[in-house]
């Protein structure tokens, strides 16, 4: 099994619906995060959580809600999907300190 | 807060030959330095990274980057490319979160 799996891989949604994306992790961190990815812009954080009591907003927070359910869980809501929030979002998880990130497969999210 | 710049968005090499891939970092103290490899349709992979220490770090699959304080660089090489590094390299640095470049495209021609 893989250390962090994102459910589901593929999504379309329409506007204005919600969406949660959910992500599992059994590396036993405290730390999660969740991005999203642009072709030309990379990777830009939109939340992270560095234990389940813990949520803290990113570089692009707006639009986006998240839970963290329990230390291994951390799901990432759009209450009203709008189109400009397709995209590839990643969720990703690290040990304490610094450290490299583990990260899952990704979901690929389309709101036409 | 910290940042990255990758200065090419996409660069062709033929298989064999060297490769540089370019990273500047901005950041008040020591930088944690990173780079990640991502393949079609896949996650992104840690490639090597950097803490402290010795200024020229080793990583997976052949690759090694070289830390330089006074031009706030971080670049990649690789001696002899496959065809199989095709993919995107992402330079990242971390402070109490990560942040990425926006990438490099690599293209390995036979």
């Amino acid at each position: 099994d893989a250390d962090v799996t994102q459910t589901p891989r593929n999504r379309i949604t329409k506007t204005g619906k919600r969406i949660m994306l959910e992500c599992s992790q059994t590396k036993g961190h405290d730390r999660m995060y969740w991005y999203r990815q642009d072709p030309g812009l990379g990777l830009r954080l939109i939340y992270y959580s560095f234990d389940v009591k813990d949520i803290n907003k990113g570089e692009i927070s707006d639009g986006y809600s998240v839970s963290r359910q329990a230390q291994a869980k951390f799901s990432l809501s759009l209450e009203s999907a709008i189109p400009n929030q397709t995209a590839l979002y990643f969720c990703a998880t690290s040990a304490p300190g610094v450290s490299g990130y583990t990260f899952g497969s990704g979901t690929r999210l389309t709101v036409v | 807060a910290q940042s990255v710049t990758q200065p090419d968005i996409h660069i062709t090499v033929s298989e064999g030959a060297s490769l540089e891939l370019r990273c500047n970092y901005s950041y008040g103290a020591t930088p944690y330095l990173f780079w990640y490899v991502q393949s079609p349709g896949q996650g992104l992979q840690l490639l090597l990274k950097y803490f402290s220490g010795d200024t020229l770090v080793q990583g997976i699959k052949g690759f090694e980057a070289e830390f330089k304080r006074s031009q706030s660089s971080f670049n990649l090489r690789k001696p002899s490319v496959h065809w199989s590094d095709a993919a995107e390299y992402f330079c990242a640095v971390s402070g109490n979160d990560m942040r990425f470049g926006a990438g490099t495209r690599l293209t390995v021609k036979p």
